[in-house]
């Protein structure tokens, strides 16, 4: 079974620095790959996606990912945090063709923006 | 833009009662799931939904839990008799044909 790992679970930035927050995943092949986004009290917001192809997907509010299946990581970065970033991300991963195509969560990293 | 609606946003039931939870999911989706999310922990998946049965489900979702697609258009989870563990929030979330899931803003339910 595929399992994810986001080893941070709190970091702290200070606004206008840039952010790397880390996901390692488990799987036999490559899997779908998500980033989402709660912030306090909301829903998860989908940040951007993996399926296949360019290893480097951009997605909204300025972030991106980069997918490496040597490392099995698909971090997200963000070259300068504005204090609305502060929220918890959550790294997913999906089983292509499966029936279910449910998602597998990490466990959150909660971002905090210094000001 | 389409988004998948959940209600109550709040819910607070006493333990053994039934609850209800609502949802309805993008109208061109093909599949529905519930997710759980307890206080401080992980977004868990409970079950998923496709072609008007259940495709795959967790060892969480035990007999206690049923979800029904009664008219087309709503999705909901029912638990029989809540458990004080039962507290958490209730994620529902819709997917197209090769399209990702889009998840609604949660029902939190307490149990007391």
């Amino acid at each position: 079974a595929q399992s994810v790992t986001q080893p941070d679970i709190h970091i702290t930035v200070s606004e206008g620095a840039s952010l790397e927050l880390r996901c390692n995943y488990s799987y036999g092949a490559t899997p779908y790959l998500f980033w989402y986004v709660q912030s306090p009290g909301q829903g998860l917001q989908l940040l951007l996606k993996y399926f296949s192809g360019d290893t480097l997907v951009q997605g909204i509010k300025g972030f991106e990912a980069e997918f490496k299946r040597s490392q099995s990581s698909f971090n997200l970065r963000k070259p300068s945090v504005h204090w609305s970033d502060a929220a918890e991300y959550f790294c997913a991963v999906g089983v292509p063709n499966n029936a279910g195509n449910m998602l597998t969560f990490g466990g959150g990293t909660r971002l905090m923006v210094k000001p | 833009e389409p988004e998948v609606t959940q209600t109550p946003s709040h819910q607070v039931t006493q333990m053994g009662q039934e609850v209800i939870l609502r949802c309805v999911p993008i109208s061109n989706h093909l599949y529905f799931y519930w997710y759980r999310q307890i206080l401080g922990q992980k977004v868990e998946f409970l079950v998923s939904f496709y072609n008007n049965e259940i495709s795959e489900k967790s060892e969480i979702f035990d007999d206690q839990f049923s979800v029904e697609r009664p008219d087309g258009s709503n999705f909901t989870l029912k638990i029989r008799s809540t458990k004080l563990e039962d507290s958490a929030m209730y994620f529902c979330a819709s997917k197209g044909f090769r399209t990702e899931a889009f998840f609604g803003q949660g029902t939190r339910l307490t149990v007391v």
